[in-house]
């Protein structure tokens, strides 16, 4: 039972565009939502988060957006950096919970 | 001065083995956790731990088995080790949560686990 869903495995955005990263939940009671971030050989890190009280967060490049209606987020970055070529988790917590729900990522390539 | 540290960082054994994987965290949080994530890159959660609380995904067979011997580690115990384990497993910590207090969890670099 996938909680938590990204649907596109992969993306691939030249460098200076825009990438657009989508998560999709089914769980109502979800209420805080972080977006991972994941080097190969390591674990993730923790890049940016948005409560459910708002509908976007904003940390330089990076823009997280909530729709709670459509039960979906996604992450901005932009412009994109050929740094930024890693795997996106998304993860979703209900409230008081330590569990995080993950979901399976995108793989972001970012083309000089 | 990693912040969460995993060993070791590779695992070959064979089926029907017992193996350990150690996890330590130098950051001072009271709750850590332990991960699979599978061949199809689902992160699941197996264990979340407190020196209050242990709670365990339904899912988790028992043969595995957190152990903690103090608030700073949270190791892994595999019993019995079959195909299905092979995966890597990472570690992660963080503060407590309580109420609507939310925390960030900070993972260690993980530790793929290949059962032959």
């Amino acid at each position: 039972d996938q909680q938590v869903k990204q649907n596109s495995p992969s993306l691939s955005v030249q460098e200076g565009r825009i990438s657009i990263l989508n998560c999709d939940y089914t769980n109502s009671m979800f209420d805080y939502f972080l977006w991972y971030k994941k080097y190969p050989a390591e674990g993730p890190t923790f890049l940016i988060s948005i409560s459910s009280i708002k509908d976007k967060n904003e940390d330089g490049r990076f823009t997280v957006f909530l729709n709670k209606s459509a039960k979906h987020l996604s992450l901005h970055i932009v412009p994109s950096q050929p740094g930024d070529s890693a795997v996106y988790f998304c993860a979703a917590s209900a409230p008081g919970g330590n569990q995080f729900y993950f979901g399976t990522g995108t793989s972001l390539t970012v083309i000089p | 001065d990693t912040a969460v540290s995993q060993t070791p960082k590779y695992l070959v054994t064979q089926m029907g083995n017992d193996k350990s994987i150690k996890c330590e965290q130098n950051l001072g949080h009271d709750t850590m956790y332990w991960y699979k994530q599978d061949s199809k890159k689902f992160l699941k959660i197996m264990f979340s731990y407190n020196n209050k609380e242990l709670i365990i995904n339904e899912t988790v067979p028992n043969r595995f088995s957190p152990k903690s011997p103090d608030k700073a580690h949270l190791n892994l115990h595999i019993n019995s080790l079959e195909l299905g384990d092979s995966a890597v497993y990472f570690c992660a910590s963080s503060r407590p949560t309580s109420g609507r207090s939310y925390n960030e969890q900070f993972f260690g670099p993980g530790t793929r686990l290949t059962v032959l």
